[in-house]
C-alpha cells in the first residue's frame, strides 16, 4: 500500500541555523500539507500547497518558512533560522483529489529538536 | 470556525470491554468527520471518516464510529478492546473555508488498555 514517507526521523539543529524537512507524498496525491504537533499538544495545521503554489497557510506560517516541491516527488518544508518554540514533530501528508471529502494520509512525521 | 473537541484527555478500559472515545463537533455547513489514531513514535494513521449517509462508520482495526447531528457528535466505538488498542486518538473536522479542506484536530485523547 502507497505511504507518505519523511526525513529524517529526527533532526537535531542549533538555534538560528537553517533546516530541511523532506517528504514523498503518494504518488498519485495533488493536494499536500504540513501540519506540526508540539510535544503535549494538539496537531496543528501549517501549509497546503496545490499546483506549486501554497494555497493556504496558518499565522504560525510566517516568513521563516517556506515549501517547495523541487523535483515532481518531493515536498519539502524548510525553517530558515530555526528558534527552540520550532521544536515539535512535523507532519506531511497528502491527499488524492480536490473533492471534499477526500482523505489525508500522513508520514511518520520529523521530530525537529532546536538546541 | 470549524472545531472539534475530545472532552477525556484519558480514558481507561480493560481487555474484552467495549470503548468509546468522545469527540463533539462544531461545524457550519456539512461535517466532514475523521478518526485517526497516532501510535508511539508513529505518525497519524486514518481509522475512518464521515461524510454522508449511515451515520454508523465502520473503520479499521475493528472501529466505528457513531455520527449523532443532534448532539454534534462523533464517537469511536469499539465492542471489544485490545491492549494493542492503546495509542493517542485524534479526531478531525475538515475546514473547507479555504478550498483546501485543511484538517482541524481535537486536542487527542490517550486510550490505555489493561490486560
Amino acid at each position: 500500500e502507497p505511504e507518505v514517507t519523511q526525513t529524517p526521523s529526527h533532526q537535531v539543529t542549533q538555534m538560528g541555523q537553517e533546516v530541511i524537512l523532506r517528504c514523498v507524498p503518494i504518488s498519485n496525491h495533488l493536494y499536500f500539507y504540513w501540519y506540526r504537533q508540539i510535544l503535549g499538544q494538539k496537531v496543528e495545521f501549517l501549509v497546503s500547497f496545490y499546483n506549486n503554489e501554497i494555497s493556504e497557510k496558518s499565522e504560525i506560517f510566517d516568513d521563516q518558512f517556506s515549501v517547495e516541491r523541487p523535483d515532481g516527488s518531493n515536498f519539502t518544508l524548510k525553517i530558515r533560522s530555526t528558534k527552540l518554540e520550532d521544536s515539535a514533530m512535523y507532519f506531511c501528508a497528502s491527499r488524492e483529489t480536490g473533492r471534499g471529502p477526500d482523505t489525508q494520509y500522513f508520514g511518520p512525521g520529523t521530530r525537529l529538536t532546536v538546541l | 470556525a470549524q472545531s472539534v473537541a475530545q472532552p477525556e484527555d484519558q480514558v481507561n478500559v480493560a481487555e474484552g470491554n467495549p470503548l468509546t472515545v468522545k469527540c463533539t463537533y462544531s461545524v457550519s455547513g456539512n461535517p466532514y468527520l475523521f478518526w485517526y489514531v497516532q501510535y508511539p513514535n508513529r505518525g497519524l494513521q486514518f481509522l475512518l471518516k464521515y461524510i454522508t449517509g449511515d451515520n454508523l462508520v465502520k473503520g479499521s482495526y475493528g472501529f466505528e464510529a457513531e455520527f449523532n447531528k443532534s448532539q454534534t457528535s462523533f464517537h469511536l466505538k469499539k465492542p471489544s478492546a485490545l491492549v494493542s488498542d492503546s495509542a493517542l486518538y485524534f479526531c478531525a473536522v475538515r475546514d473547507g473555508a479555504g478550498g483546501y479542506n485543511k484538517l482541524i484536530f481535537g486536542a487527542g485523547t490517550r486510550l490505555a488498555v489493561h490486560p
